[in-house]
């Protein structure tokens, strides 16, 4: 069982409100994501980092923000949600893989989020 | 364009039945493809992950296998059980950058009745 913790689980709110997704992991990984997944499709990345003070966007244009300034904490924020911004949100952390090895990338249970 | 094609899209199964699911990528440069098994309302967890070098792995009733000249990979399960019941995705990793990207598919939503 992987040691990452998403909060809240499920967060329904307002269009405005500013919104803090909390993503926390006990491995003392370097390599932290968020991805972004709508029912029925593909994962998108939206943000990752490489350890504190790294912070880089994903594939997925996203209007989220993150910041690293703790190893074991990724937190994602919206300044100002949408009905748009409505999905599931995932974070993940990982190892340094060997070079050209693969890495175990580990999934936090994710965030549900409904703006309406 | 890099992209991972799965299927069937759904599949609905007997339990105890055996299953096989698809997975064709495109990938390159290839590094590594992973299953991972995604239940309703939660992440994904790893179940196998194979190289070049690898064709096939193991993990309980869970086999995939890789055919990296054809870039197929296949997920067999036998003796389905309920709780096999759940989205399967495949993942391609390339090793075109220090992070080593992760393409996703779509995924195959299994359901295992009684």
């Amino acid at each position: 069982e992987a040691d990452i913790y998403q909060t809240p689980r499920y967060l329904v709110i307002g269009t405005g409100k500013k919104i803090t997704l909390e993503c926390s992991q006990t491995m003392g990984h370097d390599k932290m994501y968020w991805y972004q997944q709508d029912p029925g499709m593909e994962l998108h990345l939206i943000h990752y980092s490489y350890g504190v003070n790294s912070t880089e966007k994903g594939d997925l244009s996203s209007e989220s923000t993150v910041s690293r300034i703790r190893t074991e904490h990724f937190p994602l924020t919206l300044e100002s949600a949408r009905p748009s911004h409505t999905s599931q949100y995932l974070c993940a952390s990982s190892e340094w893989g060997q070079t050209g090895g693969p890495y175990e990338q580990y999934f936090g249970p994710g965030t549900r989020l409904t703006v309406t | 364009k890099n992209q991972v094609e799965q299927s069937p899209q759904s599949l609905i199964i007997l339990e105890g039945k055996n299953c096989t699911l698809q997975c064709n990528y495109t990938v390159s440069p290839f590094s590594n493809l992973r299953w991972y098994k995604q239940d309703t309302g939660r992440g994904p967890v790893s179940l196998t992950i194979m190289t070049f070098s690898e064709n096939t792995k193991s993990n309980g009733r869970y086999t995939a296998t890789l055919d990296a000249d054809t870039k197929q990979s296949s997920l067999h399960i036998t003796a389905s059980q309920l709780s096999d019941s759940a989205s399967y995705i495949c993942v391609v990793s390339d090793r075109g950058s220090t992070l080593g990207r992760l393409y996703f598919g779509r995924g195959t939503q299994l359901t295992v009745w009684p």
